[in-house]
């Protein structure tokens, strides 16, 4: 079983719709977790942090279940500009702050 | 501007032959790490170094080599040995408790 465990999609939506991922993980010593995107041959960037009371950051939401060792990120109102890979990262406090990254899922956002 | 470079974007190896990647910051950052992205697949972390004159092995840091000599400098080699060294290549480093990592901009390297 892998460590993070991601829908790879992809994820085909209009503009203006409200989608949403699920990561699952499996180390339940995990400490931090974050949703990081990644564009077409680019670098990963931090899209959020996930904290336990759930989080927001304009049209993105992030919650965290501890208990079922489950993530989410929810994007409302899809803008074309939010296609990408969105990268499902737990970092377990092991290996000098190891982060273990998901394989991604695929959003495409059409017109 | 603060940041994570690495060089060269583009990277052409031939068989039996050893290439180094290069990775700078001039964040202040202790920690670097290297991560290699294959299509379909999650970072795997090849070597970190959490500080000046030490590093660890990762997960996959079979026929690679680093070293960190200096702070702002974590250059990876890819020896003869990796068999399958075709792959996107990926340096971070890392501000301390309370954060993450953050990427540089990565390096393609190709086998010809």
């Amino acid at each position: 079983r892998k460590e993070v465990e991601q829908d790879p999609g992809p994820f085909n939506v209009p503009e203006g719709a409200t989608v949403a991922f699920n990561c699952t993980y499996s180390n339940s010593a995990s400490q931090s977790f974050f949703w990081y995107r990644q564009d077409c041959r680019k670098e990963p960037k931090l899209l959020m942090s996930v904290y336990s009371s759930g989080n927001e950051d304009g049209r993105f939401t992030a919650q965290l279940n501890r208990a079922s060792q489950y993530i989410s990120l929810l994007i409302r109102d899809s803008k074309l500009s939010d296609s990408a890979t969105y990268l499902c990262v737990v970092n377990a406090m092991e290996y000098g702050n190891k982060l273990v990254f998901g394989a991604g899922t695929i959003l495409r956002v059409k017109s | 501007d603060g940041g994570i470079t690495q060089s060269p974007k583009y990277l052409f190896r031939k068989e039996g032959q050893n290439v180094t990647l290069s990775c700078e910051q001039n964040l202040n950052h202790d920690a670097m790490y290297w991560y290699r992205q294959d299509p379909g697949q999650g970072l795997r972390l090849i070597y970190y170094s959490q500080i000046v004159n030490d590093f660890q092995k990762g997960d996959i840091a079979e026929g690679y080599s680093v070293s960190r000599e200096k702070k702002e400098s974590f250059p990876l080699t890819v020896t003869s040995a990796q068999k399958n060294p075709t792959a996107f290549y990926l340096c971070a480093s890392y501000p301390g408790i309370g954060e993450t990592q953050y990427f540089g901009p990565g390096t393609r390297l190709l086998v010809l």
